[in-house]
């Protein structure tokens, strides 16, 4: 099976400017989480969407937002990109919610640097 | 109360000793304990998980010991390997929601 696909790799943006990142999970995966992983802060939860609905949402502003297709991909939007957005970004899927048994299985990550 | 912290953030264990990394958690409504493990350049990969109705569990050279009363749980590797130099994360969850550790970087020396 297929893990976790995350393009691009490697994004370099200007302050201002606005960035999608993608993700195809896990065939059969419906749950999708983002995260946020920066040095010292460890892995900060951005949203989950399930079958297409955002399931939860953490705390970054209305700047950060994501939706999930019919096909379970999922995109991440940043807008009005701020210096501090710099960071390596990661997607993970998952049969179910990970809290009920169905382990997470992270992407590879895009890191994405704001200059 | 949603925060997981973890202890410390850097440890160095020579081969074939044990590595203990520690959790403590505020929210008695956690009920599952994962750790992750994860090499540069890679996602972070599950490693071992638990529920609190047990205390501890163990898969080959991991183990996680579990506290429930003083909400602490903790992640040992036996017999440390340079190949288990990585960052290792704690997380709690409840409902759907999963809260992650700021991660322990462990290098084990050969």
């Amino acid at each position: 099976k297929a893990g976790v696909t995350q393009t691009p790799r490697y994004l370099i943006k200007t302050r201002g400017q606005q960035v999608t990142l993608s993700c195809s999970p896990i065939s059969g995966h419906r749950s999708v989480s983002w995260y946020q992983q920066t040095p010292g802060q460890g892995l900060q939860f951005l949203f989950e969407y399930f079958s297409e609905t955002q399931r939860n949402k953490g705390n970054f502003p209305g700047r950060f937002s994501g939706r999930q297709f019919s096909n379970s991909r999922s995109e991440m939007n940043v807008s009005t990109l701020e210096l501090g957005d710099s960071a390596l970004y990661l997607c993970a899927s998952s049969l179910d919610s990970a809290t009920r048994g169905s382990p997470l299985h992270f992407g590879n990550g895009t890191r994405l640097t704001v200059t | 109360q949603q925060q997981v912290k973890q202890s410390p953030q850097s440890l160095i264990v020579q081969k074939g000793g044990i590595s203990i990394i520690n959790c403590a958690y505020e929210n008695t409504a956690f009920d599952y304990f994962p750790w992750y493990q994860q090499f540069p350049g890679k996602g972070p990969a599950l490693l071992i998980a638990i529920r609190p109705d047990v205390s501890e569990k163990k898969e080959g050279r991991f183990t996680i010991s579990f506290n429930k009363s003083a909400k602490q749980f903790s992640l040992h590797i036996m017999d440390s390997q340079p190949g288990d130099s990585a960052t290792y994360f704690c997380a709690a969850g409840y409902g759907n929601k999963l809260v992650f550790g700021a991660g322990t970087i462990l290098r084990v020396k050969s």
